[in-house]
């Protein structure tokens, strides 16, 4: 079965740093791939999504992330954090064609420090 | 327009009690799903519609839990007797057609606590 891993529960960082949440997924074959991020109170937002071509994909709110087929990843990157990012990030994948489900990851919390 | 709404957005009730979740989802989306998330977790598939029709149940955590849709548009998901471990943030997500890669619109979620 499709699983979705962001090793990191919570990450800190400093408002104006670089910024790489981490996504792993175990899967067969290439999934298609997102990035969600949800604030308090709100419902998830995608951010960005990979389908097929180009592997860096580029977000909403200045987001980007890169797939590495042999690396089985897909980091989401941000040059330069605003406090407004802070928030909890998912990762999710899903399967081409298929009626069912997105699978999701854990989550990582971001914390941006002033 | 509007987006997928969700209520109550919150909902306290004592343990061995049924609720029911309300979801709304985009006007014309065909597709609807239900996530639960329990704190510090992702999220868990419940079951999606295609249309008024839930082909899987499968992800359905036990038989206290059920879901409907009617008229293409409102479905509610039930939970009977409901168990200190339902206690999560019921989502509700809708998309134009079934299936990757339709995007799914969440809403805000339903946050129960069973006492």
């Amino acid at each position: 079965a499709q699983s979705v891993t962001q090793p990191d529960i919570h990450i800190t960082v400093s408002e104006g740093a670089s910024l790489e949440l981490r996504c792993n997924y175990s899967y067969g074959a290439t999934p298609y791939l997102f990035w969600y991020v949800q604030s308090p109170g709100q419902g998830l937002q995608l951010l960005l999504k990979y389908f097929s071509g180009d592997t860096l994909v580029q977000g909403i709110k200045g987001f980007e992330a890169e797939f590495k087929r042999s690396q089985s990843s897909f980091n989401l990157r941000k040059p330069s954090v605003h406090w407004s990012d802070a928030a909890e990030y998912f990762c999710a994948v899903g399967l081409s064609g298929s009626a069912r489900q997105l699978t999701f990851g854990s989550g990582t919390q971001l914390t941006v420090l002033p | 327009g509007a987006g997928v709404s969700q209520s109550p957005s919150n909902k306290v009730t004592e343990k061995g009690k049924d609720v029911e979740l309300r979801c709304d989802p985009i006007s014309g989306h065909t597709a609807l799903y239900w996530y639960r998330q329990r704190l510090g977790q992702g999220l868990e598939f419940l079951i999606y519609f295609q249309g008024n029709s839930a082909p899987d149940k499968s992800g359905l955590p036990s038989d206290r839990f059920s879901a409907e849709r009617t008229g293409e548009s409102v479905s509610t998901l039930t939970i009977q007797r409901t168990q200190q471990e339902d206690s999560a943030v019921y989502l509700c997500a809708s998309s134009e057609a079934l299936g990757v890669p339709y995007e799914q619109y969440f809403g805000p979620g339903t946050r129960l606590t069973v006492t």
